[in-house]
C-alpha cells in the first residue's frame, strides 16, 4: 500500500538552528499538508500546499516556517530559527482526490527536539 | 469555525468489553468526519470516515461510528476490545469545500486495555 515517507524520524537541534523536515508524499498525490503535535497535545494544522503554493496556513505557521516542493517527489518544511516551543512531532500528509473528498494519508512523523 | 471536542481524555476498558469513544463537532454545514488512531510512536491511521449517506459507517479493525446530526456527534464504537486497540484516538472534521481544505483534529482520547 502506498505510504507517505518522512525523514528524519528524530532530529535533535540547538535553539536558533535551522531545521528541514522532509516528506515524500504518495506519488500521484497533489495536495500536501504539514501538521504538528506537541507531546501530549492535539494534532494541529500548520499549512496546506497545492500547485506549488500555500493554500492555507494557520497562526502557528509564522515567518519562521516555510514549505517547498523542490522537485517532483519531495515536500519540505523548514524552520529557520528553531525555538524551544517548536519541539513536537511533525506529520506530513497528502491526498490525491481533486473532488474534495480528501482523505489524508499521514506519514509516521518526524520528532523534533529543540534544546 | 470548525471545532471538535472529545470529552474523555482517557478511558480504560477490559479486554473483550465494548467501547464507545465520544466525539462532538461544531460546524455550520454538513461536515466530513473521520476517526484516526495513533499507536505509540506511530503516525495517524485512518479508521473510518463519513461523507454522506448511511449514518452508520464501518471501518477497519472492527470499528464503527454513527453520525447523529441532531446531536452533532460522531461516536466511535467497537463491540469487543482487543489489547492491541490500546492507542490514542482522534476524531477529526473536514470542511472539504475545496480539494485542499484542511482537517481539524480533536484533542484525542487515550485508550488503555486491561487484560
Amino acid at each position: 500500500e502506498p505510504e507517505v515517507t518522512q525523514t528524519p524520524s528524530h532530529q535533535v537541534t540547538q535553539m536558533g538552528q535551522e531545521v528541514i523536515l522532509r516528506c515524500v508524499p504518495i506519488s500521484n498525490h497533489l495536495y500536501f499538508y504539514w501538521y504538528r503535535q506537541i507531546l501530549g497535545q492535539k494534532v494541529e494544522f500548520l499549512v496546506s500546499f497545492y500547485n506549488n503554493e500555500i493554500s492555507e496556513k494557520s497562526e502557528i505557521f509564522d515567518d519562521q516556517f516555510s514549505v517547498e516542493r523542490p522537485d517532483g517527489s519531495n515536500f519540505t518544511l523548514k524552520i529557520r530559527s528553531t525555538k524551544l516551543e517548536d519541539s513536537a512531532m511533525y506529520f506530513c500528509a497528502s491526498h490525491g482526490d481533486p473532488t474534495g473528498a480528501n482523505v489524508l494519508t499521514f506519514g509516521a512523523g518526524s520528532r523534533l527536539t529543540v534544546l | 469555525a470548525q471545532s471538535v471536542t472529545q470529552p474523555d481524555i482517557h478511558i480504560t476498558v477490559s479486554e473483550g468489553a465494548s467501547l464507545e469513544l465520544r466525539c462532538n463537532y461544531s460546524y455550520g454545514a454538513t461536515p466530513y468526519l473521520f476517526w484516526y488512531v495513533q499507536s505509540p510512536g506511530q503516525g495517524l491511521q485512518l479508521l473510518l470516515k463519513y461523507f454522506s449517506g448511511d449514518t452508520l459507517v464501518q471501518g477497519i479493525k472492527g470499528f464503527e461510528a454513527e453520525f447523529k446530526r441532531s446531536q452533532s456527534s460522531f461516536n466511535l464504537r467497537k463491540p469487543s476490545v482487543h489489547w492491541s486497540d490500546a492507542a490514542e484516538y482522534f476524531c477529526a472534521v473536514g470542511r472539504l469545500w475545496t480539494s485542499y481544505d484542511k482537517v481539524i483534529f480533536g484533542p484525542g482520547t487515550s485508550l488503555s486495555v486491561i487484560p
